[in-house]
């Protein structure tokens, strides 16, 4: 059974702080690794996806790298601004799973501070 | 317009009803899910539906159903509601591959009394 592990499970930064943050499975025979946020009261937002054959995805000031055999994600957060505090969370879709359910970290919370 | 969107957004009833929250999506996906965020913020799939198949989370009491009247909503009914039901419920939809991303509604908070 897949379990993902979200480290740190909070971080606060001043802004403009370049920022790591890590994700670790304990199955690597998944579809993909996704990264979504979670802002207070609000619903789940896709921030990129990394499918199983792919090394990393860019999406502006974010990238998110997948190694499978490590069984590890990271999502880096380049010259990190307020807007960016969120709950961060990570999830992957193992083979096997029913019309492709992801299974979720409990997630980072970032707090970046002006 | 909203993509995913949860009716009601705030639900507080008392131990032992029966309430249903209801989920539509307007983008064309062929596949709905409910999830369930407890107290402590994490967040596990309860079910998963397209036009083929339902599929249950093992842990997942029978007092839940979900029903779909059409491919665009999937609906949560809740029997006889307990304490331990109260979370934030989400749903959320895509197309029935693996590596399309997930589109999530905001959200219903359950409080039980």
């Amino acid at each position: 059974k897949q379990e993902v592990t979200q480290i740190p499970a909070a971080l606060s930064v001043p802004e403009g702080e370049n920022l790591v943050l890590n994700c670790s499975f304990t199955d690597s025979a998944i579809y993909n690794l996704q990264w979504f946020r979670q802002d207070p009261g609000k619903g789940l937002t896709s921030l990129l996806l990394i499918q199983s054959s792919q090394r990393e995805q860019t999406s502006g000031r974010l990238n998110a790298s997948l190694d499978k055999s490590s069984g590890r994600s990271t999502l880096y957060i380049a010259a990190s601004q307020p807007g960016d505090s969120a709950t961060y969370l990570c999830a992957s879709i193992p083979y096997g799973a029913g019309s492709y359910q992801l299974t979720f970290g409990k997630g980072t919370k970032l707090s970046v501070i002006p | 317009d909203t993509a995913v969107s949860q009716t009601p957004k705030y639900l507080v009833t008392q131990m032992g009803n029966d309430k249903s929250i209801k989920c539509e999506q307007n983008l064309g996906h062929d596949t709905m899910y409910w999830y369930k965020q407890d107290s402590k913020k994490f967040l596990k799939i309860m079910f998963s539906y397209n036009n083929k198949e339902l599929i249950i989370n093992e842990t997942v009491p029978n007092r839940f159903s979900p029903k779909s009247p059409d491919k665009a909503h999937l609906n949560l009914h809740i029997n006889s509601l307990e304490l331990g039901d109260s979370a934030v419920y989400f749903c959320a939809s895509s197309h029935g591959t693996p590596n399309q991303p997930q589109h999530f509604g905001d959200g219903t908070r359950l409080s039980i009394l």
